[in-house]
């Protein structure tokens, strides 16, 4: 089946403890990215990567990394977590940056507290 | 700057029909897209209008006006589990995807 994987769903951590929210697609897609989703806002992207090797900011990266080392996976990484990064997470991918629709993860519940 | 503007929240009735509005300043334009989110899940795909006019997939219908910065996604017919939110979300000239805040469709019997 067609998907994109996120794990963990929901995760709740300390203030400054590292932690990492996994994101796998099986669809060969190179175009994936990480949103974030607080209620009343629209969705806010992170980063994103167009390829292998390629990633860039979105509109809000402030206090995460990214890697791809791999075309099917895209790690989120958040090296010291803070509360106003309590949120949910979406991990999407497409078959490329244009025109494409995006294939959305099932999400990550992130509590910091 | 950059802006996409829905209403937050609309209600219709089991078996109508609704227009979600969706109007847009981007810099640039390279297609518009409508997702659906249920409350808790994650978005998908509705429709995406890149040209003028309407295009219609079953009991959603989705249409655009590049001259107004307008679209807006009718639905028919409508069912309960048609209650969700709907995205609306511009690319841009950098075929970055800017997203409005949603509008929450309730849907009652």
């Amino acid at each position: 089946e067609a998907q994109v994987t996120q794990n963990p769903r929901y995760l709740i951590t300390v203030t400054g403890k590292k932690l990492t929210v996994t994101c796998s697609q099986n669809m060969n897609h190179e175009y994936m990215s990480w949103y974030r989703q607080e209620p009343g806002l629209g969705l806010r992207n992170i980063y994103y990567s167009m390829n292998v090797e390629v990633t860039d900011k979105g509109d809000v990266p402030e206090g995460y990394k990214v890697s791809r080392k791999e075309k099917r996976n895209f790690p989120l990484i958040l090296e010291s977590p803070s509360p106003n990064q309590t949120s949910l997470y979406f991990c999407a991918s497409s078959l490329s940056e244009v025109s494409s629709p995006l294939h959305f993860g099932n999400g990550t519940r992130l509590t910091v507290t | 700057g950059q802006n996409i503007d829905q209403p937050t929240e609309m209600t219709a009735t089991e078996g109508a029909i609704v227009q979600i509005n969706c109007t847009y300043q981007t810099s640039g334009f390279n297609g518009l897209f409508w997702y659906q989110q249920h409350a808790g899940e994650a978005p998908t795909f509705l429709s995406y209008n890149v040209l003028d006019g309407l295009e219609e997939k079953g009991r959603f219908s989705s249409f655009l006006s590049r001259s107004k910065g307008y679209s807006y996604l009718l639905l028919k017919e409508l069912q309960m589990k048609d209650s969700a939110s709907y995205l609306c979300a511009v690319m841009d000239s950098n075929y970055q995807l800017i997203w409005g805040a949603g509008t929450k469709l309730i849907i009652k019997p």
